[in-house]
């Protein structure tokens, strides 16, 4: 099956930093989205996003399908940014999309 | 609004027992998902919905039995789990793009039920 991996697994970051996260692919994919889970479980949607650059407030992904990649920027991150960072990737379905989730990057921020 | 309600949110139960995790959506999507995540796991598909017909099962074991009343309603009946069953369950659902044409949205999910097998 397809292979979504992520990196770094583990970053810590000072309040008010910028940071990079990747997600790398290694088939062709429908389509690919961000999620953020809190510390209570929940996936929280970031992004939609198969192509192309999107940007919410200080979130911003760009995903690059014909090189099998994306990233998620985090720009001057705030404690509640922590959490878990996922990519998941959809492969298309007649009977529905079946989202492959990438390993996840774990995000600490302190004061 | 983009609301997935799961019921309960916690659950203990026993080998022997039978329970229900119960998902449930207003949004009017056509598909919905039910996931199992283990702890510093990402979420891991187990079974797909699509107009209330089963449509995918990632060779789940018969002790976990989905069922989709209506459109709105997934449920996911528990018997005889095991310790290591023992994770988060998480229910999604998205909307089709375009009717029969299968290109889906994207998915929403759920606060999930935190279970635990005893």
């Amino acid at each position: 099956g397809i292979q979504v991996e992520q990196s770094p697994p583990d970053l810590i970051l000072q309040e008010g930093a910028n940071s990079t996260l990747r997600c790398n692919f290694s088939d062709s994919v429908n389509n690919l989205q961000w999620f953020h889970q809190n510390p209570w479980g929940q996936l929280i949607n970031l992004f939609y996003i198969p192509s192309g650059t999107k940007q919410n407030g200080r979130l911003s992904a760009t995903t690059v399908a014909t090189e099998r990649y994306s990233l998620l920027y985090i720009s001057s991150s705030q404690t509640t940014d922590s959490g878990v960072y996922f990519c998941a990737v959809d492969i298309l379905t007649g009977g529905g999309n079946k989202l492959t989730f990438g390993t996840g990057t774990q995000l600490k921020v302190e004061l | 609004d983009t609301e997935v309600t799961q019921t309960p949110k916690h659950l203990v139960m026993g080998m022997t027992n039978k329970k229900s995790l119960k998902c449930e959506q207003h949004m009017g999507h056509r598909a919905m998902y039910w996931y199992k995540q283990k702890a510093k796991k990402p979420p891991e598909l187990m079974f797909v919905y699509s107009y209330e017909k089963l449509s995918i099962n990632e060779s789940v074991p018969s002790r976990f039995s989905p069922e989709c009343p209506n459109s709105s309603l997934l449920n996911l009946h528990l018997h005889a789990l095991q310790p290591e069953d023992s994770a988060l369950y998480l229910c999604a659902s998205s909307q089709e793009i375009s009717a029969g044409q299968g290109f889906w949205e994207e998915q929403y999910f759920g606060p999930g039920t935190r279970l635990t097998v005893t």
